[in-house]
């Protein structure tokens, strides 16, 4: 399985929700990644895990909290986000550093 | 920390022709330089990607060039095909063996026309 699965595809959501991005990859990649993509923008990284811990965030708003369950599972959490936050929201593996895997992302609008 | 600044934004090529992307890195630090290839509303697939030891690497009609010393690496296409065209985005970053961090480039739409 040569895939990073994202779900939902779609989110909608009001400014007062509380929803969950998750991301799953089954290659055995021990770093996973989220990214944030506005249109006709690069990927901007989020976070970073290595082995199931936090290495890197740069500089999020608490209003995204990641979560890494275990070595395949990668969640985003949501809470009280801008409109502005509206993008697609990207998740990579990679074994080692290299050769980042990207999933198809998830399109989240903020109302 | 990293910048990188990529040119062309835009790049129009008639089917059959080369098309050359190029890209400018700050951090001496990297060690790592993939390019990826978007096409509308899909998601970044790697298509070719070069270590700091490395000058050039080629991959059929693929090939990536790295100047250290400048800090400058290119993306050559030939004999591009209409399936070609997508936005295209370099990356510089540097790596470890668990995990990397990569500063993208702004893009570059490409259209290949038959």
């Amino acid at each position: 399985d040569t895939e990073v699965t994202q779900t939902p595809k779609h989110l909608v959501m009001g400014m007062t929700n509380k929803k969950s991005l998750k991301c799953e990859q089954h290659m055995g990649h021990r770093a996973m990644y989220w990214y944030k993509q506005k249109a006709k923008k690069p990927p901007e990284l989020m976070f970073v895990y290595s082995y199931e811990k936090l290495s890197i965030n740069e500089s999020v708003p608490s209003r995204f909290s990641p979560e890494c369950p275990n070595s395949s599972l990668l969640n985003l959490h949501l809470h009280a986000l801008q409109p502005e936050d509206s993008a697609l929201y990207l998740c990579a593996s990679s074994q080692g550093g290299e050769k980042l895997f990207f999933g198809s992302g998830t399109q989240l609008s903020v109302l | 920390g990293e910048n990188v600044e990529q040119h062309p934004s835009t790049l129009s090529v008639q089917e059959g022709d080369s098309a050359v992307i190029k890209c400018t890195y700050s951090d001496s630090a990297s060690n790592y330089f993939p390019w990826y290839k978007q096409e509308l509303g899909k998601r970044p697939q790697l298509i070719i990607d070069i270590r700091s030891n490395v000058g050039e690497k080629k991959d059929q009609r693929i090939a990536v060039t790295l100047n250290k010393t400048a800090k400058h690496f290119s993306l050559h296409i030939t004999e591009t095909q209409p399936e070609d065209s997508a936005v295209y985005f370099c990356a510089a970053g540097w790596t470890t063996d668990s995990w990397g961090k990569l500063q993208f480039g702004a893009g570059t739409q490409v259209v290949v026309t038959p």
